[in-house]
């Protein structure tokens, strides 16, 4: 069974553009969750999709932004760079969308913008 | 407040030794799921193991083993005769039943493993 697939695996963008990075879920699964991690902090909770809609965001500007495609496969899209914005962003499915669901993670898209 | 606290930033310990990493949780929940995370070199989250509220047997996999006990909020994970592939960032995290979206992750713990 394939696991979660991400891609690009690194992306560098310059101060001011647009990002998108992409997620692929684990078969079966419909709930996808983004979270970013920046250089020796934690897991920042991005978004969360389940079902084609976005059912959860964490503290972050609505620059950051996303979809969930019919396949459940899922985008994120960050405008307006910052340089603060460089880091992992990691995708996540669970099963259901439920708590007791554990995640499962892609290997990350690192962004770095100069 | 923090949901989920993982007190030990960084650990190094010298192969073949054990090692606890701690994690304290709170929540006012009766229903709440406890996850562990690997996150080596390589960037991706491995999930280790889940553990439900209702649940406080210890397990074990293996050289893991995890020590869960609701009166003092814990979900301590231990490895035992430790090795340098173990070296990794170690999460802990926590659902809520009634927020079933959304996880709480502890800042994570380093370990490194010396040979």
């Amino acid at each position: 069974e394939a696991g979660v697939t991400q891609s690009p695996t690194h992306l560098i963008k310059t101060r001011g553009q647009q990002a998108t990075l992409r997620c692929s879920p684990i078969s079966g699964h419909t709930s996808v969750y983004w979270y970013q991690q920046a250089l020796g902090l934690g897991l920042q909770f991005l978004l969360w999709y389940d079902e084609g809609e976005e059912r959860n965001r964490g503290n972050f500007p609505p620059r950051f932004s996303g979809r969930q495609f019919p396949n459940y496969s899922s985008e994120l899209n960050v405008n307006a760079l910052e340089l603060e914005d460089s880091a992992l962003y990691l995708c996540a499915s669970s099963l259901e969308g439920r708590g007791s669901s554990p995640l499962h993670f892609g290997n990350g898209t690192r962004l770095t913008v100069t | 407040a923090q949901k989920v606290t993982q007190a030990q930033t960084e650990i190094s310990v010298v192969e073949k030794e054990d090692v606890t990493l701690d994690c304290v949780y709170e929540t006012r929940d009766t229903t709440y799921y406890l996850f562990w995370y690997k996150q080596p070199p390589s960037g991706e989250l491995v999930f280790l193991i889940r553990r439900n509220s209702f649940d406080e047997q210890n397990e074990i996999s293996g050289r893991y083993s995890w020590n869960f006990q609701k009166s003092t909020s814990s979900f301590n994970f231990t490895i035992t005769a430790s090795q340098v592939v173990d070296s990794a960032v170690y999460f802990c995290a926590l659902s809520e039943a009634r927020n079933g979206n959304q996880f709480y992750f502890g800042t994570g713990t380093s370990l490194t493993v010396i040979p």
